[in-house]
């Protein structure tokens, strides 16, 4: 199974709503990613996990909350979204963080819009 | 800090013909060096890596890519471009700094006209 799985694959969320975005991978990897996707630009590295604890938060809004609970899952709660946090909201696993062959393996993405 | 250039931000080719998509890097060592392919509204999709070794790799689907230290390049080729192709590439450059996180290029359009 080379697969990583996010669910769901669309959700609209008013402001002051809180929802949960899933991630799952069952390829052993150790460390998993969120990256965020606005339209025509690469995405943008959001949060890391390597050994469920996470290494890498690059200086996302306390509105985003990376949780993994266990290795094979990684959740990303939302709470008090802006409008311009609509995006494409990608997943990723890797081995590990470490070097050598470790390509990282995205999900389908979660298209999330915030009225 | 490492960067990744993509110079073209759209490309039209027709069904059949040859393609070549630019990527350059800046890094001084060696990196990693990626290619994705993104269809609307999809995750990316690995199309080839280099690591070490043949400069000359293949990939899925198709597509090549030569690293020319040279250069700072590791340009996406494809002898005959299939409509299904019509995506957008990104370059990825991965190095040995903390963490080993990707720096993705900006992205090209690719166009097939049928």
């Amino acid at each position: 199974d080379t697969e990583v799985t996010q669910t769901p694959k669309h959700l609209v969320m008013g402001m002051t709503n809180k929802k949960s975005l899933k991630c799952e991978q069952h390829m052993g990897h150790r460390a998993m990613y969120w990256y965020k996707q606005k339209a025509k630009k690469p995405p943008e590295l959001m949060f890391v996990y390597s050994y469920e604890k996470l290494s890498i938060n690059e200086s996302v809004p306390s509105r985003f909350s990376p949780e993994c609970p266990n290795s094979s899952l990684l959740n990303l709660h939302l709470h008090a979204l802006q409008p311009e946090d609509s995006a494409l909201y990608l997943c990723a696993s890797s081995q590990d963080q470490g070097l050598g062959n470790n390509e990282q393996f995205f999900g389908p993405g979660t298209r999330l819009t915030v009225l | 800090a490492q960067s990744v250039t993509q110079p073209d931000i759209h490309i039209t080719v027709s069904e059949g013909a040859s393609l070549e998509l630019r990527c350059n890097y800046s890094y001084g060592a060696t990196p990693y060096l990626f290619w994705y392919v993104q269809s609307p509204g999809q995750g990316l999709q690995l199309l080839l890596k280099y690591f070490s070794g043949d400069t000359l790799v293949q990939g899925i689907k198709g597509f090549e890519a030569e690293f020319k230290r040279s250069q700072s390049s590791f340009n996406l080729r494809k002898p005959s471009v299939h409509w299904s192709d019509a995506a957008e590439y990104f370059c990825a450059v991965r190095t040995n700094n903390a963490g080993n996180m990707l720096t993705f290029g900006g992205g090209t359009r690719l166009m097939v006209k049928p």
